[in-house]
């Protein structure tokens, strides 16, 4: 089936740092969100993604789509402690029927050091 | 706008009982979701409503798992009998009605965690 594989797994930075972190896959995708999971709640919508090559920023976060459509990134610049959780990729696939399917990374656990 | 609301938030059971979750979506979504997240692990779809019709259960374990939206609102999940490996975070979303083509931002609740001893 589909995967995404998203990487770095985990990253611990020092407050301040950049942090850029990415989603690969070997199908093709329509749509890329990125969402941030805190302990003991659900995903948040970050920044979602619609065409291959667009770059859309949301506050100090900035998320592409891959030209080929089978990957994605995401940059955090002035990492603050409040960045600390969960950063999951998900992908819209290329033939799901129009029902709005997600397929889910692993995630990047992300700690920031004061 | 209230967001998705999900009970329990915590339900530990003993191997080969049975459990329900109980979701309530946003006012107004019409798809609705249920995702199993392991530890460790990004959220996976078990099944999906549109209305009260399932449109996706391909990955949902049907010999154990069950779930419904009657009057096409609120939704049950239901795991019976619950294995070892159903430990995890159940997740419930929601989104507004489709059109063909058109992709709608999922709304995730707080999930129910669940420990199957």
């Amino acid at each position: 089936g589909q995967q995404l594989n998203q990487s770095p797994q985990s990253m611990f930075i020092q407050e301040g740092e950049d942090v850029s972190m990415n989603c690969t896959s070997s199908s093709i995708f329509n749509t890329w969100l990125w969402y941030k999971q805190d302990p003991g709640e659900g995903p948040v919508l970050l920044i979602a993604l619609y065409k291959a090559g667009e770059l859309t920023s949301n506050g100090r976060l900035t998320a592409q789509f891959g030209i080929t459509r089978k990957d994605s990134f995401l940059n955090i610049s002035a990492s603050i402690p409040s960045d600390v959780g969960i950063y999951f990729c998900a992908g819209g696939p290329e033939f799901s029927g129009g029902y709005n399917k997600l397929i889910f990374g692993a995630g990047t656990r992300l700690a920031v050091h004061p | 706008e209230a967001g998705v609301a999900q009970s329990p938030r915590y339900k530990i059971i003993e191997k080969r009982q049975s459990v329900a979750f109980w979701c309530n979506p946003i006012s107004g979504h019409a798809t609705l979701y249920w995702y199993q997240q392991i530890l460790g692990q990004g959220p996976k779809l078990l099944i999906q409503f549109q209305n009260n019709g399932v449109v996706d259960d391909s990955q949902l374990p049907k010999d154990r798992f069950s779930a419904e939206r009657l009057k096409g609102v609120d939704s049950t999940l239901k795991i019976q009998p619950a294995k070892l490996e159903d430990s995890a975070v159940y997740l419930c979303a929601s989104s507004p009605r489709l059109a063909e083509g058109d992709y709608n931002e999922q709304f995730f609740g707080p999930g129910t965690r669940l420990t199957v001893l």
